[in-house]
């Protein structure tokens, strides 16, 4: 059965400072890798996919199938970055598996 | 310009009440979505809709269903609530794209049983 995994509740960092959320996976077949953010007050919200490879305000987050991981990144941690953040896995059958989140504080 | 509208934000039922949350959507996605998010846990699939086929995950209890008129809405009907249903519900729709289907997330009800 497909899982995700997040083990960090809670991260805290310094403004400036590189932050890593780690996510790990497991599914048998080929994944669909995504990370939502949900900031204070408002709703959950696609923040990059893995399939994209694209860079969203700062963040990016590589595909390690050797590790079975899909950590995101950023190199210098902003105030505005702090926000709940959820790793989530596709089988690409119109579901979606969600890890249980990190609390990213960044702080001043 | 909300595309994922979820009303009531707050409700509040009784033990073993009937309760219904609406989900409305503007995006025209062919699929719908219902997740349970419990307290500090990850968002839970109960099921979801592609265009009029319902399509049940394998642990949602009975007690929850689902109807989806037409293209736009959706419908969360708790049949008896327990206290453990006391949750976050939230609903999101997906249309496809690059064969991932991205999914766009309304704000939640906030379901309470007294």
């Amino acid at each position: 059965a497909q899982r995700v995994t997040q083990p960090e509740k809670l991260l805290s960092v310094f403004k400036g400072a590189p932050v890593e959320l780690k996510c790990n996976y497991s599914y048998s077949g080929s994944p669909e890798l995504f990370w939502y953010v949900q900031y204070s007050r408002q709703r959950l919200q696609l923040l990059l996919r893995h399939i994209s490879r694209e860079s969203i305000k700062g963040f990016t987050a590589d595909l390690n199938k050797g590790e079975t991981s899909f950590h995101l990144k950023k190199p210098f941690a902003q105030e505005e970055d702090s926000a709940m953040y959820y790793c989530a896995l596709s089988t690409g059958d119109n579901d979606m598996r969600f890890g249980a989140g990190t609390r990213l504080t960044v702080k001043p | 310009d909300a595309m994922v509208i979820q009303n009531p934000r707050y409700q509040v039922t009784q033990f073993g009440k009937p309760v219904t949350l609406s989900c409305s959507q503007t995006l025209n996605h062919n699929v719908m979505y219902w997740y349970q998010q419990k307290s500090s846990q990850a968002p839970k699939l109960l099921f979801h809709y592609y265009d009029k086929d319902f399509n049940n995950e394998a642990d949602t209890p009975d007690n929850f269903q689902s109807r989806r008129p037409n293209t736009s809405f959706c419908f969360l009907d708790i049949r008896s609530p327990g206290l453990g249903d006391a949750a976050m519900y939230l609903c999101a729709t997906s249309a496809r794209r690059d064969r991932i289907y991205e999914q766009y997330f309304g704000p939640g009800t906030r379901l309470t049983v007294t």
